[in-house]
């Protein structure tokens, strides 16, 4: 079937620096699309969407970008923290239902 | 806390022993999901509910598994003579569609470990 993957497994980046996930996507159906955080024994948290009909959003510290030409999504974090140490995952709808579809998800690791 | 919450937390149990879930989503929210998470791995989704109503339900969800939404409010999701391979994630979401487009919501998960 079709599915969403991850360019990169592991990201490293230093404390301040900015951050850039990167996500395709296989679906050129998918219409809705969804930026997860997740942290060590919780649930994927929500961060920011984007719909088809844009190509950029902007959020507090994060922007997605979406290109639909190459179907490829990516996630900014400006002036990361340690905070933001996680794995992220993007996630995409193509039905009236939100099954969202998931990647396998990139583990950001924020060093001092 | 007004977050979707899942009971309970971590779960431990024999292979061949029943297993259930609860979850309780945000108030308002009419559709409530169930995911399955495996280490290193995204959720998968298992089944969704709008209000009572069972409306799909995932061909990962074998006949062992059942689940209930009784009154539209909680849910639970019930696994019969659980195997090792059940062992997972399970993570409950919830969301209020607007627009055609949905923010699901999740809780912090069960975490199930089948010996």
């Amino acid at each position: 079937g079709e599915s969403v993957g991850l360019h990169l497994p592991t990201l490293s980046v230093q404390e301040g620096d900015n951050s850039i996930i990167n996500c395709a996507y296989s679906n050129s159906a998918s219409d809705y699309f969804i930026w997860y955080k997740q942290e060590s024994g919780k649930g994927p948290q929500f961060i920011i969407d984007i719909r088809s009909n844009m190509d950029k959003r902007q959020g507090q510290r994060v922007t997605v970008l979406l290109n639909k030409t190459v179907k490829h999504l990516s996630l900014q974090i400006a002036a990361t923290q340690p905070g933001d140490s996680a794995v992220y995952f993007c996630a995409e709808n193509t039905g009236t239902a939100s099954k969202l579809t998931f990647g396998t998800g990139t583990r950001l690791q924020v060093t001092l | 806390d007004t977050g979707v919450s899942q009971d309970p937390r971590h779960k431990i149990t024999k292979r061949g022993q029943n297993v259930t879930f609860r979850c309780d989503p945000i108030s308002e929210h009419n559709r409530l999901y169930w995911y399955r998470q495996t280490l290193g791995q995204g959720p998968e989704f298992l089944t969704y509910f709008q209000n009572e109503a069972q409306l799909e339900k995932s061909r990962l969800l074998s006949d062992r598994f059942s689940a209930e939404r009784p009154k539209g409010s909680f849910s639970t999701l019930e696994i019969q003579r659980t195997e090792q391979g059940d062992s997972a994630m399970y993570l409950c979401a919830s969301s209020h569609p607007q627009g055609g487009y949905e923010k699901l919501f999740f809780g912090s998960g069960t975490q199930l470990s089948v010996l």
